[in-house]
């Protein structure tokens, strides 16, 4: 089992449309976790940490169930900008990257 | 704005030679690391420096070495460079010696080709 687990998509959504990636860990000690962006043939960058208590970050809403072990990321009223690939990032001594979900806004 | 640069986008080698990855990084960060990202795998880390002259074996040290003599310099070195070696070659800075979970900001990627 991989250590941190995301389906890679492809998610075809219109604009405009709300869409949710999950994200699975199997070391329950994680200690912290990010979503990373990454556009086609450029390198990630970060979009948001996640914390316990789950934030947001305009259309962005990041939250973290530890007694399920996953982390999500929810994209509101998507943009043809926020087609990507989201990277789940899991902190557990060291840094461990799913693979990544990739995300295709229609117009 | 945090700057990391490598030397190449696009690099074509054949099997047996030496390779030689170059990166930089202009924000004074402790942390240096090397990933290689492959599809349907992610990124996984070769190797990482906590400081100058300091390495340490990420996941996949095998057939790499690195080298970091200044701060802002990390290169990554393949011995002799095999066919499995083909793939996009990320380097990426961080602060905050010896913690890995701040912030990474990543390089442009080396799109490396071993024929």
């Amino acid at each position: 089992r991989k250590e941190v687990e995301q389906d890679p998509g492809p998610f075809n959504v219109p604009e405009g449309a709300t869409v949710a990636f999950n994200c699975t860990y199997s070391n329950s000690a994680s200690q912290s976790f990010f979503w990373y962006r990454q556009d086609c043939r450029k390198e990630p960058k970060l979009l948001m940490s996640v914390y316990s208590s789950g934030n947001e970050d305009g259309r962005f809403t990041a939250q973290l169930n530890r007694a399920s072990q996953y982390i999500s990321l929810l994209i509101r009223d998507s943009k043809l900008s926020d087609s990507a690939t989201y990277l789940c990032v899991v902190y557990t001594g060291k840094l461990i990257f799913g693979q990544g979900t990739t995300l295709q806004v229609k117009p | 704005d945090v700057k990391v640069t490598q030397s190449s986008r696009y690099l074509v080698k054949r099997t047996g030679e030496k390779v030689f990855l170059e990166c930089v990084q202009d924000m004074d960060h402790e942390n240096m690391f090397w990933y290689r990202q492959d599809p349907g795998l992610g990124l996984r880390l070769i190797y990482f420096s906590y400081d100058v002259k300091m390495k340490e074996k990420g996941d996949i040290p095998e057939g790499y070495s690195v080298s970091r003599e200044k701060k802002e310099r990390f290169s990554l070195i393949l011995e002799s460079a095999s066919t499995n070696q083909t793939s996009m070659y990320l380097c990426a800075s961080s602060s905050l010696s010896g913690r890995q979970d701040n912030e990474q900001f990543f390089g442009p990627g080396t799109r490396l080709t071993v024929l």
